[in-house]
């Protein structure tokens, strides 16, 4: 257990819809990072939080947007959503802003556009 | 545009063996590399690192080699276990544009089978 929480595990939904996914950090970690993983690729970089602020944004849509709470959970927001959206989504969190990639990956939320 | 590479889906190799498993990447920016492991329905996990000014990090029996020149790394399992089976994923890391921020680009993964 990595300590990292994401709700829901699955989910599937209709094109055009939108969906919330939801993550909650390890402990004491003020750093989550959003990654997409589709059929047969790698994970791609969505977007980084530090504290509540955005930190680093990657290959994310417009019609994705996230946000980082005073409470430090994070939500990502898909809107629109699009077959091509069908995909693992990972959140990842780390103690600080700066480290090198070494974060805490949760079990992450299988998306399903139908 | 795929900047780390892993060109094999799958390996598999007998139980006590060496498994070596090989990214290339073409960003000469990247200055640090990791690696991860994946099993079904986990999220990756961190296995080990290694900075680019380094061209060997060991951990156990795993080590991570780096050829700068080539742009190429490999992971070495020795020996393998059972247990080791798993999606292993190379990742890089470069200073994002904002301070203090890094992002990881990551492969599309290798799917290690070690037999008993």
């Amino acid at each position: 257990d990595s300590g990292v929480t994401q709700t829901p595990k699955h989910l599937i939904t209709a094109t055009g819809q939108r969906v919330t996914l939801r993550c909650s950090p390890r402990s004491g970690d003020l750093s989550v990072y959003w990654y997409q993983q589709s059929l047969d690729q790698g994970l791609q970089f969505l977007i980084q939080y530090y504290n509540g602020e955005e930190r680093a944004k990657g290959n994310i849509l417009e019609r994705f947007s996230a946000q980082q709470f005073p409470d430090l959970h994070s939500e990502l927001n898909l809107s629109s959503l699009e077959l091509g959206d069908s995909a693992l989504y990972f959140c990842a969190s780390s103690v600080a802003p700066v480290d090198r990639g070494e974060a805490f990956f949760g079990q992450g939320t299988r998306l399903t556009v139908v | 545009d795929q900047q780390v590479k892993q060109n094999s889906p799958s390996l598999s190799v007998q139980e006590g063996r060496i498994s070596i498993l090989n990214c290339d990447y073409t960003n000469s920016m990247f200055d640090y590399f990791l690696w991860y492991k994946k099993y079904p329905a986990e999220g990756p996990t961190f296995l080990i690192s290694i900075s680019s000014i380094k061209d060997k990090n060991e951990d156990g029996r795993f080590t991570v080699f780096l050829n700068k020149s080539a742009k190429h790394l490999s992971l070495h399992i020795v020996p393998s276990q059972p247990g080791d089976s798993a999606v292993y994923f190379c990742a890089a890391s470069v200073q994002h544009s904002g301070a203090g921020s890094y992002q990881l680009t990551f492969g599309k993964g290798t799917k290690l089978s070690v037999i008993p």
